[in-house]
């Protein structure tokens, strides 16, 4: 079946650097997403993604937040300085369509900021 | 934001018995709902979906059902088993709104099945 690949599985990352996390959503899928859930909260929507560009983002996606398809098959997270809040799991999902259909997550990135 | 709650945040059931995880929303514009199952070190895993033009969905052991006048769903899970022990999601996200992509999860309810 196929599945929502995220890379790397761990990060480490000192306070200020700038991080980049990775996603392969499922082949023919068009809309993308990332999440984060902080230890002992719940999993929070960060921002979606279709057609080139934002289609939503809350109010965590501040300006150190960025994502991007650089090709076809890659969509990524970047946080240009990293705070220890940033500490959480990332995830991505991808969905085929916009109504009624499930997003399907991978099994996320832990990034820990020292 | 507590648009969605799962006030039970964890359940036991004996294999073979029926789980029942309940979740409660408050925003009136949500209308597509979705229960996911989390193991450790893994992400959410779709389990079943249900749109606010039904009132009950069925997936094999899996069943959810939508009562949108008291905005609370549930998920029933029979026979249960030790393969179900996992943290279980419920979301819920607006299609006909622009945040129809957003969604919004409760705590969630960890489930064990006892043998």
């Amino acid at each position: 079946e196929p599945e929502v690949t995220q890379t790397p599985s761990h990060q480490v990352t000192q306070m200020g650097q700038e991080v980049i996390l990775r996603c392969v959503p499922i082949s023919n899928h068009l809309y993308f997403y990332w999440y984060r859930q902080i230890l002992g909260q719940k999993v929070e929507f960060l921002v979606s993604f279709y057609n080139n560009e934002i289609s939503e983002k809350s109010e965590i996606f501040d300006d150190q937040f960025s994502v991007e398809r650089p090709d076809g098959s890659n969509f990524t997270l970047k946080i240009r300085s990293t705070k220890l809040e940033d500490s959480a799991m990332y995830f991505c999902a991808s969905s085929g369509s916009l109504s009624g259909q499930p997003q399907h997550f991978g099994d996320g990135t832990r990034l820990s900021i020292l | 934001d507590q648009q969605v709650k799962q006030n039970s945040p964890s359940l036991s059931v004996q294999e073979g018995r029926i789980s029942i995880l309940n979740c409660d929303y408050t925003n009136s514009m949500f209308d597509y709902f979705l229960w996911y199952k989390k193991y450790p070190a893994e992400g959410p895993t779709f389990l079943i979906s249900i749109s606010s033009i039904k009132d009950k969905n069925e997936d094999g052991r899996f069943t959810v059902f939508l009562n949108k006048s008291a905005k609370h769903l549930s998920l029933h899970i029979v026979p249960s088993q030790p393969g179900d022990s996992a943290v279980y999601f419920c979301a819920a996200s607006g299609m006909t709104t622009v945040s129809w992509g957003k969604l919004q999860f409760g705590a969630g309810t960890q489930v064990v099945v006892t043998p």
